[in-house]
């Protein structure tokens, strides 16, 4: 299966929390990217990771990239009210299209 | 340099109704992509146009169609609505082919079908 597993599907935190989102597949990928998606608004690319133990930094956002590139996450420092959204991750195929994983919603309170 | 825009934002139907919807990629991008986005489902890959041609195409049935014009704008079609199509459809525009190049998405039409 090409399934993107994310996890968790929700979070609710306060500000200045720090957080970790979870994308699993059972099969080895060649790049993955990292979405957000704000209300009313289409998902924004944040980072592509293409090696295996790649580690990304976007300011206080941190995405990795499992060793054997069957998995990534993506840390949140410091978890501020405006990194509200839906987080998504996403592998391109030679098909075209790119599978997304079912999202985590994460909502910072102030 | 504007985004991409797509029209209508909002629109509601009834069932066994069709409906088409408009999607401007970013000026000079050839290539648009399709996707729906469902609560249950999450975001789907509908097609993809370049240069005027059905390039891929995903899981779903004949009811859904699409085009691409020479300016590569794009519009897709649903005939024969049901209520299982009410979603959010994206539209994505890329400067090629393919997924490995940046999408760049739309905010999408949000379609209730009652």
């Amino acid at each position: 299966t090409q399934l993107l597993e994310q996890s968790p599907q929700f979070l609710s935190i306060q500000e200045g929390e720090n957080l970790t989102v979870y994308c699993n597949s059972s099969s080895v990928f060649s790049s993955l990217q990292w979405y957000r998606q704000e209300p009313g608004e289409g998902p924004v690319l944040l980072v592509t990771v293409v090696t295996g133990g790649e580690v990304k930094k976007l300011k206080r956002l941190t995405f990795q990239f499992g060793d054997a590139r069957k998995d990534s996450s993506l840390h949140i420092t410091a978890a501020q009210p405006g990194d509200t959204g839906l987080y998504l991750c996403a592998r391109p195929r030679n098909t075209g299209k790119l599978i997304f994983g079912q999202g985590t919603t994460l909502q910072v309170k102030p | 340099k504007a985004g991409v825009t797509q029209t209508p934002r909002y629109l509601i139907k009834t069932r066994g109704q069709q409906v088409t919807l408009s999607c401007s990629p970013i000026s000079g991008h050839r290539s648009v992509s399709w996707y729906q986005q469902t609560p249950g489902q999450g975001l789907q890959f509908l097609f993809e146009y370049f240069s005027e041609t059905q390039r891929n195409k995903g899981n779903f049935p004949g009811r859904f169609s699409g085009r691409q014009f020479s300016n590569s704008r794009s519009e897709m079609n649903v005939s024969t609505l049901e209520l299982g199509d009410s979603a959010l459809y994206l539209c994505a525009s890329s400067s090629h082919l393919g997924a490995y190049n940046e999408q760049f998405f739309g905010p999408g039409t949000r379609l209730t079908v009652l």
